[in-house]
């Protein structure tokens, strides 16, 4: 079972910041967040990843809460091609090469 | 250059047949995973292989076999194919290691739909 709990939908209008909650309330201290997202009709893409320090890269902000309970991934600038399902992920850091246990996602839909 | 490739992207197919989807990874990773997309979305697991050998099996039927023949390629054989099979099947590549964020990278998926 996923161990993260996401709204089910949010809107976002376009050019506008996206920001998508992320419940992890029984991470321990091993564990990192992943997120990735998938388009419609594609396969999951990687987004980003952190453990306790915020994260940011060309795609995305992570910001952890200081208990590492909760996360938020921010799109600065959200775009129609960000449309998509967003997973929020919690693995732990020293299982390299496991499995990625995908929860229901936040399904994004960014307007015009 | 596509990085994790998957053929064919659509197979239809009737009960009882036996069918295979090809995967294959041009980035040098040498862990691969196939995962079951259903109708309500859910991404599962299946099987994840290292360096040709398997080493997660999600108690998957055993009509479903997967086969790596080199580092780079991960394929899925199915047999008797039942309706329940139905799903879009991602393929996936990574590079475990220390210092490694083990990005999963997915390929576009194949959906199979058994008549």
């Amino acid at each position: 079972d996923a161990k993260t709990t996401q709204p089910p939908s949010m809107d976002c209008a376009e050019g506008r910041a996206a920001n998508l909650p992320c419940n992890h309330s029984t991470i321990s201290g091993n564990e990192y967040v992943y997120w990735y997202r998938q388009i419609h009709s594609q396969g999951p893409q990687y987004i980003i990843h952190g453990l306790k320090n915020n994260e940011t890269n060309e795609m995305a902000s992570l910001i952890i809460t200081e208990d590492r309970k909760s996360s938020t991934l921010i799109l600065p600038h959200a775009t129609l091609r960000d449309t998509a399902v967003y997973y929020c992920i919690v693995r732990d850091r020293y299982n390299q090469g496991g499995k990625l246990i995908f929860g229901q996602g936040t399904e994004l839909s960014v307007k015009p | 250059d596509t990085a994790v490739s998957q053929t064919p992207k659509y197979l239809v197919t009737q009960m009882g047949n036996d069918k295979s989807i090809k995967c294959e990874q041009n980035l040098g990773h040498d862990t691969m995973y196939w995962y079951k997309q259903d109708s309500k979305k859910f991404l599962k697991i299946m099987f994840s292989y290292n360096n040709k050998e398997l080493i997660i099996n999600e108690t998957v039927p055993n009509r479903f076999s997967p086969k790596s023949p080199d580092k780079a390629h991960l394929n899925l054989h199915i047999n008797s194919l039942e309706l329940g099979d139905s799903a879009v099947y991602f393929c996936a590549s990574s590079h475990p290691g220390a210092g490694t964020t083990d990005t999963q990278y997915f390929g576009p998926g194949t959906r199979l739909t058994v008549l």
